[in-house]
């Protein structure tokens, strides 16, 4: 079965500097897996997607994650943390109910805080 | 503009109340799911269909009905609500199996008192 584990309900920043939300994930095959972000009151917006190709994923706004199959991880990072990316983030695999029909399964999600 | 059309955005329901939440795509995509959030949690899936005339259940289904009559629309029905189905719901659509380039709507926050 599918799933997904973020291990960071929280994750508080000063601005400018690093940010890494953890994802470890657990597939009976090879998935593929998203990072999306939702802010406050707002609807979910793909920041990136890792679908077999190239480990190394580059999204949005600065944002990237390493597939990482020997630890079953797909943590995202950003060099250089902005107020505006303040949000909730959600790590997501495919699979679930009806599998193979594409569904998503999320993590609990992390909260990013950026502090100035 | 093209996407995921929710409707409405926001709604109060008294317990035992009936409802229907609206969901409309022109990307003339063949999937479509609901999805359902509480607070603090990640989305859970209510039902998905996979075509017109084709639905199915996902992990959180007690409670909801669904149809899909046109590949456009897909509408949620809540047919007695009750506190537990406070909620934001999603709804989401996308192309066919391997591509995995999800539009998701904007959201419907219910609450039921």
């Amino acid at each position: 079965a599918q799933s997904v584990t973020q291990l960071d309900s929280h994750v508080s920043v000063s601005e400018g500097t690093p940010v890494l939300l953890r994802c470890n994930y657990s597939s009976s095959y090879s998935p593929s897996l998203f990072w999306y972000v939702q802010h406050p009151n707002k609807g979910l917006q793909l920041l990136l997607k890792y679908t077999s190709a190239a480990t190394l994923v580059k999204g949005i706004n600065g944002f990237e994650a390493e597939f990482k199959k020997s630890e079953t991880s797909f943590h995202l990072t950003k060099p250089s943390a902005h107020m505006s990316d303040a949000a909730e983030y959600f790590c997501v695999v495919t699979g679930g109910y009806g599998g193979s029909q594409g569904n998503l399964i999320f993590g609990k999600g992390t909260k990013l805080s950026v502090k100035p | 503009n093209a996407g995921v059309t929710q409707t409405p955005k926001f709604r109060i329901l008294k317990i035992g109340q009936s409802m229907t939440l609206q969901c409309a795509q022109d990307m003339n995509h063949n999937y479509m799911y609901w999805y359902r959030q509480d607070p603090g949690m990640g989305l859970k899936l209510i039902y998905y269909s996979v075509g017109a005339g084709i639905t199915d259940k996902g992990e959180v289904p007690n409670g909801y009905n669904v149809s899909r009559s046109t590949t456009e629309d897909f509408p949620l029905r809540l047919e007695l609500a009750a506190p537990s189905q406070t909620s934001v719901y999603f709804c989401a659509s996308r192309n066919g199996v391997g591509t995995y380039g999800y539009t998701f709507g904007s959201g419907t926050r219910l609450t039921v008192v």
